[in-house]
């Protein structure tokens, strides 16, 4: 079954600790991407990788760090520099780069306490 | 910087009413456009998309939208909603400029429809 996947689907952590959110996609696309989606605010890309090894920041990258080290992983960390990290984060990818059409994962919830 | 507005935070409906969802983006050069939607508790979907030649593209459930470049505007339709069409709709813009490839969002419009 063909798809991104994230998890964990929520996640809570104390306030001064990184978290990892993780996103796997099985459908040989170069391109993937991260979202945080407040709500009222729409979408806000944090970050992009359109090949393996390669990233590019986004609108909103402060904060926020993220790996490519193989196609279909693309972990983003948010660290405790991260001023308001409760978000619900949203991961995309797209076949052929980024003027592609983008697919969601479900998301993953994150509330900091 | 580029911007897409979409005009309505949260739309009410009846079942069987028509829907009009609008959304006008600022970039003037080459643009792709799309309509997401999210259904309570669900991921993001894809709705339809316009890339290049006929303005008015057709997608899933029975929506339409029109892309109008004079207008720079990208309203998403249906003729007769259901109350299963309950979402939050995005409208997303590409453009081939500054920041290439970006994909901008709106900032989202709900809707509500009442059986």
């Amino acid at each position: 079954d063909g798809g991104i996947t994230q998890s964990p689907k929520y996640l809570f952590r104390k306030e001064g600790q990184n978290v990892t959110l993780s996103c796997e996609q099985n459908l040989n696309h170069d391109a993937m991407y991260w979202y945080r989606q407040d709500p009222g605010q729409g979408l806000r890309l944090i970050y992009y990788s359109q090949i393996v090894n390669d990233f590019q920041k986004g609108d909103i990258a402060e904060g926020y760090s993220v790996s490519r080290e193989k196609k279909e992983s693309f972990p983003l960390t948010v660290t405790s520099a991260q001023k308001n990290p409760t978000a619900f984060y949203l991961c995309a990818s797209s076949a052929f780069g980024r003027t592609d059409t983008q697919y969601f994962g479900p998301g993953t919830r994150l509330t900091v306490l | 910087a580029q911007s897409v507005s979409q005009h309505n935070h949260h739309v009410i409906l009846s079942e069987a009413a028509s829907l009009e969802l609008g959304c006008n983006y600022s970039y003037g050069g080459t643009v792709n456009l799309f309509w997401y939607v999210q259904y309570p508790g669900q991921h993001l979907q894809l709705l339809l998309k316009y890339f290049s030649g006929d303005p008015l593209v057709k997608g899933i459930k029975g929506f339409e939208a029109e892309f109008i470049k004079s207008k720079f505007s990208f309203n998403l339709r249906k003729p007769s909603v259901q109350w299963s069409d309950t979402a939050e709709y995005f409208c997303a813009v590409m453009n081939y400029g500054g920041s290439q490839g970006n994909l901008i969002f709106g900032k989202g419009t709900k809707l509500s429809v009442k059986p």
